[in-house]
């Protein structure tokens, strides 16, 4: 199975802080993603990447930069935290729009 | 506005029963539709895709869709506990963009 990992884990953060979060696949998939879910709510899609070297805005970029240096990394970066950014974070890749996307484990964050 | 939307918000059926969830797009590009499982504390998998009209059966699981419509829909047969989890569906179009709905949070009671 496709395996898609990120780091940390889990977070805390004081606001105004700078935050990066991590996302490594190993499956050499194009396309990768960045979600938040809220509590007992759905995904909603931050950045997205074709490629490296590409990052493409979601529905939901405000206050969120992303990098996608390589085939196999993509960040996610929050430049200046708000607590409104506490969320659980989830990093996925996939093939193209016919394939499945694989989620990594998410990552806690805790803006104070 | 969002691009997915699924009902009922949440769900209650005994053990044994049949679940039956409910997902429909508001954009006529999509053209694959998506269902996902998430148990609690867990990241989202991916249980049945389907991008042709009529039903598709895995198991006790069975998707429909009507293209015309956009409308798809998951039944779980013969339920389990385990199958309690927050079911997800998705939509995605050929510019790579996929649409997650807000999801559908089944519990099975014993």
């Amino acid at each position: 199975e496709a395996a898609v990992t990120q780091s940390p884990r889990n977070k805390v953060a004081v606001t105004g802080g700078k935050v990066t979060l991590s996302c490594n696949q190993t499956n050499n998939h194009n396309n990768m993603y960045w979600y938040r879910q809220d509590t007992g709510h759905g995904l909603r899609l931050i950045h997205y990447s074709y490629g490296a070297g590409s990052t493409e805005k979601g529905d939901i970029p405000d206050g969120y930069k992303a990098s996608r240096p390589s085939q196999e990394n993509f960040s996610l970066i929050l430049e200046l935290a708000t607590p409104s950014q506490t969320s659980v974070y989830f990093c996925a890749s996939g093939g193209g729009h016919q394939d499945t996307q694989y989620f990594g484990p998410g990552t806690r964050l805790l803006v104070l | 506005q969002q691009k997915v939307q699924q009902s009922p918000e949440s769900l209650i059926v005994p053990e044994g029963g049949m679940a039956s969830l409910n997902c429909t797009s508001s954009d006529r590009n999509v053209d694959y539709f998506w269902w996902y499982r998430q148990h609690s504390g867990k990241s989202p998998k991916m249980l049945m895709s389907i991008f042709s009209n009529g039903e598709k059966e895995e198991g006790r699981f069975t998707v429909h869709l009507n293209k015309a419509s956009l409308h798809t829909s998951l039944h779980i047969r013969d339920s389990q506990p385990s199958d309690s989890a927050l079911y997800l569906c998705a939509a995605s179009d050929s510019n790579n963009r996929i649409f997650f709905g807000d999801g559908t949070q089944l519990v099975v009671k014993p």
